[in-house]
Order: structure tokens, then sequence, then C-alpha cells
């Protein structure tokens, strides 16, 4: 079974300070990993993926297959990125178009 | 151009009664998906079209839960006999083909209250 686990409900941090969501993953074969984010009274949408490696919104991801992890990371938060993280995953098997979500990380950034 | 939209945005019934909630995916997306996003589950699978095949419904959480998909396009999903569990916010993704070098696309949901 697939499952997608983000141990922090709530990340509070201050303006400019880094900021680091952490998602870790059970799945036996190879994954693909998003990260997807929900602005207040806006629609679920895809932040970024594990293998287009880009930086979006001065967001980054790294999968460690060893350790079985895709933390998103920011080096300087900006209160715009206040929001809903949820991280997921697709399996590679014959589900792969099902996407498997963690519980979500609700990140506050304060003035 | 326009996203997947939803419709009812809100939706308030009575204990007992059926419900139905429709998707519009994006014109051209073969794949569209529903979720479910409750409080304490998170946002959960619950059935795929490929066209308007359902080849997986294994996260339909009863047999009161029933999709259908006609013309490759509009999607509706129907709720039998309500139940409070069932209310939570109902999102419907479409996507261009199904797997996972293809973006989902998220409608802006279903907001579903059974009292």
């Amino acid at each position: 079974a697939q499952r997608v686990t983000q141990p922090e409900k709530l990340l509070s941090v201050f303006k400019g300070a880094p900021v680091e969501l952490k998602c870790n993953y059970s799945y036996s074969g190879s994954p693909e990993l998003f990260w997807y984010v929900q602005y207040s009274r806006q629609r679920l949408q895809l932040l970024l993926r594990h293998i287009s490696r880009e930086s979006i919104k001065g967001f980054t991801a790294d999968l460690n297959k060893g350790e079985t992890s895709f933390h998103l990371k920011k080096p300087f938060a900006q209160e715009e990125d206040s929001a809903m993280y949820y991280c997921a995953l697709i399996g590679s098997g014959g589900s792969n178009y099902k996407l498997t979500f963690g519980k979500g990380t609700l990140l506050t950034v304060n003035p | 151009g326009a996203g997947v939209s939803q419709s009812p945005s809100n939706k308030v019934t009575e204990k007992g009664k059926d419900v139905e909630l429709r998707c519009d995916p994006i014109s051209g997306h073969t794949a569209l998906y529903w979720y479910r996003q409750s409080l304490g589950q998170g946002l959960e699978f619950l059935i795929y079209f490929q066209g308007n095949s359902a080849p997986d419904k294994s996260g339909l959480p009863s047999d009161r839960f029933s999709a259908e998909r006609t013309g490759g396009s509009v999607s509706t999903l129907t709720i039998q006999r309500t139940q409070q569990e069932d209310s939570a916010v109902y999102l419907c993704a479409s996507s261009p083909a199904p797997g996972g070098p293809y973006e989902q696309y998220f409608g802006p949901g279903t907001r579903l209250t059974v009292t």
C-alpha cells in the first residue's frame, strides 16, 4: 500500500526565515512525488514535481529515496506563501494515475 | 482557457436525501478523477474515468456512491441516502491523459453538508 505522511499539521514562521515542510512516503516501487498548494479561497494546484527538478516560487524539493522523503524547502519565506501544502505520490504500477495525498501542512508566514 | 468547473459550489441536504454533483473537465482531457476532502481524512481518491469508462472505482466508500461520465466530458457523482459522514468537499480533477507525467487540474470543489 502507498502512504504519504506529513508530520506537521501546522507550521508557523516569520517572513524571511527558512521554511521546510516535511514529507515521507511509503511505496515499494518508484513513485512520482508532487507538492500541491491550496491558497485561501483558491483551488488546489500543482506547485512542483520531483521529475521536473524545478524551483517554483522559490520552493525546491529533492527526492531522497534512501530516506523515502520529499521535503519542501524555501530559504526565505514570504507572507504570500501562507497556504495549505499537500505532498502526494503517484505509483508506478497499474494505478499510476491515482494521487495519494498526505493530510497536509498549514503554513503561516507571519510579518 | 476555462479550467475545471463544478456545480453546485455548496449543497446542504437532509440526511437520507440523494444528491448529484457535477463536474465539467477541461475540454479535451480524457482522464477525470473524483476526490473527497474531509476533516480528519484529508484528500482521498474516489474514482477515475478514462473516457466514459471507470476502470477504478476502488475509492468509492459504499454502494450509495456512484458516478458516470457521458460523451467523454461531463461527470456526475451521485450519493444516495446521504449520511452525515458524507459531509465533505468533493473535488473533481482532469488531465490530458492518465498517468504521472500528466498534471491533474482541480476544480473548485462542491462543499456538501448533510444535516
